[in-house]
């Protein structure tokens, strides 16, 4: 069965430099979240959306945006690169805003920033 | 505390013993989910309770809720050293809005 699908898997960045995550949801999921996942921290819940358009916002900074795309694909943009910003970033996707099914994470985008 | 607090923090039993842990929340919910993750990897789902259930089973898995305690517990029956990993709860609050709320995980050892 199709999961979801997270790019790049590794990213190395230089402080103020900027990085872009994709994300490809499970076919027919309406819902598409971001976490940021630091060393021995819980997900923390950036922003969501829910048929292209965002639905809720968490901790997500400034430098941060994020949008979904025609296709149900969705970026996150990252600018100015803070060395703190060096975490997992999970994608998650689901039917129905996650009311009724559980979410389900890709395996995550690992940014270093250096 | 933040919602979806786990308790313990921590948990180190024998194979073969019964892992319980336990999660509160703050808000209303429309369900609660549990996740396992290896170190680094990602978030698996594991079994979701709705806010009208009370208990629920899958496989060694049995997850209970209790909306008047805003609390809800895993317990993992005969454990094996496969089982070694963090878990955490997470809930979708009421309401029309997606966000899944995760607590602080549990780390789970399982001595061989």
């Amino acid at each position: 069965a199709a999961g979801v699908i997270q790019s790049p898997r590794h990213l190395i960045k230089e402080k103020r430099e900027t990085a872009t995550l994709k994300c490809y949801p499970i076919p027919r999921h309406d819902t598409v979240y971001w976490y940021q996942q630091g060393p021995g921290q819980d997900p923390q819940f950036l922003i969501s959306f829910y048929e292209k358009m965002q639905s809720d916002k968490g901790s997500i900074p400034d430098r941060f945006s994020a949008q979904q795309f025609s296709d149900y694909h969705s970026e996150l943009n990252m600018s100015s690169l803070e060395l703190g910003d060096s975490a997992l970033y999970f994608c998650a996707s689901s039917r129905d805003r996650g009311h009724g099914t559980e979410a389900f994470f890709g395996q995550g985008t690992r940014l270093t920033v250096v | 505390s933040q919602q979806g607090e786990e308790d313990p923090q921590a948990l180190s039993i024998q194979e073969g013993e019964n892992a319980t842990m336990n999660c509160s929340y703050k808000t209303s919910i429309n369900n609660l989910q549990w996740y396992r993750q290896n170190s680094g990897r990602g978030l698996v789902h594991l079994i979701l309770i709705r806010s009208n259930e009370r208990e629920k089973h899958s496989g060694r898995l049995r997850v209970t809720l209790d909306t008047s305690k805003k609390s809800s517990s895993l317990l993992i029956t005969a454990s094996r050293a496969a089982d070694t990993a963090s878990y955490f709860c997470a809930t979708a609050p009421t309401g029309a809005n997606s966000k899944l709320t995760f607590g602080k995980g549990i780390t789970l050892s399982v001595r061989p």
